[in-house]
């Protein structure tokens, strides 16, 4: 069973970028979609987007269409979640995940707090 | 973008109740449906694929049905364990969305 283990609790300004990452362990991000989410306090799930590497496709929700960017490393095992133009209603858990090509998500990160405060 | 309206939004139980759990599609999704249980301050646990196949390790009292726009999830004698929320994901097509989700909770 895979385990994707995620980057620390961030804090950042408003108008400023972060940059989440991802390691896979007992697996590898091969003939997945690496596939990033958030969840905003007390909220519902929202799927940000997914690139799948060995299709080199990329998708993204329209809400975040330009100012996150999903990237794989160098590894099979690592990848990376940027978002720009950071707002406080960007404070949220975001959460890593691989997903079957179709999109099917069979392993979740233990999330990520990203807190947007002056 | 695909809604997917789940219903209710919360529900109290007790243990060893039946409980179903529904799942309303704005369009036709054929069985591209997820069932999702998420417990708090951890991430979710995939349950059910394609509406109805039981995802290896999840007990057998999970199931799912439906077809093309209503589906439903099932816990049919409900363990302490269970008591969550429970999301559904459409993977139909571009953006993936999810439900609102359904907090399970003891009565």
């Amino acid at each position: 069973q895979v385990q994707l283990v995620q980057s620390g609790a961030e804090v950042r300004k408003p108008g400023s970028s972060v940059k989440v990452s991802c390691q896979a362990s007992g697996g590898t991000f091969s003939n997945y979609a690496i596939t990033w989410l958030r969840q905003a306090p007390g909220q519902g799930l929202e799927w940000m987007g997914c690139i799948i590497p060995i299709l080199e496709t990329a998708h993204y929700a329209q809400n975040f269409q330009d100012r996150v960017t999903i990237t794989a490393g160098e590894s099979p095992s690592t990848a990376y979640m940027e978002l720009s133009s950071l707002r406080f209603d960007d404070t949220a858990l975001y959460y890593c995940a691989r997903a079957l090509t179709h999109g099917v998500i069979d392993s979740w990160g233990q999330g990520t707090l990203v807190t947007v405060s002056s | 973008a695909i809604q997917l309206t789940q219903s209710p939004s919360s529900l109290s139980a007790s243990v060893g109740d039946r409980v179903t759990i529904t799942c309303r599609a704005s369009q036709g999704i054929t069985s591209a449906l997820a069932w999702y249980q998420q417990k708090p301050g951890k991430g979710p646990k995939l349950l059910i694929y394609d509406a109805s196949n039981l995802e290896s390790g999840v007990p057998s009292r999970f199931s799912g049905s439906g077809y093309v726009t209503d589906f439903t999830l099932t816990i049919s004698s409900l363990q302490p364990e269970d008591f969550a929320t429970y999301y559904c994901q459409q993977f139909n097509s571009y953006p993936l969305t999810f439900g609102g989700g359904t907090r399970v909770e003891i009565k």
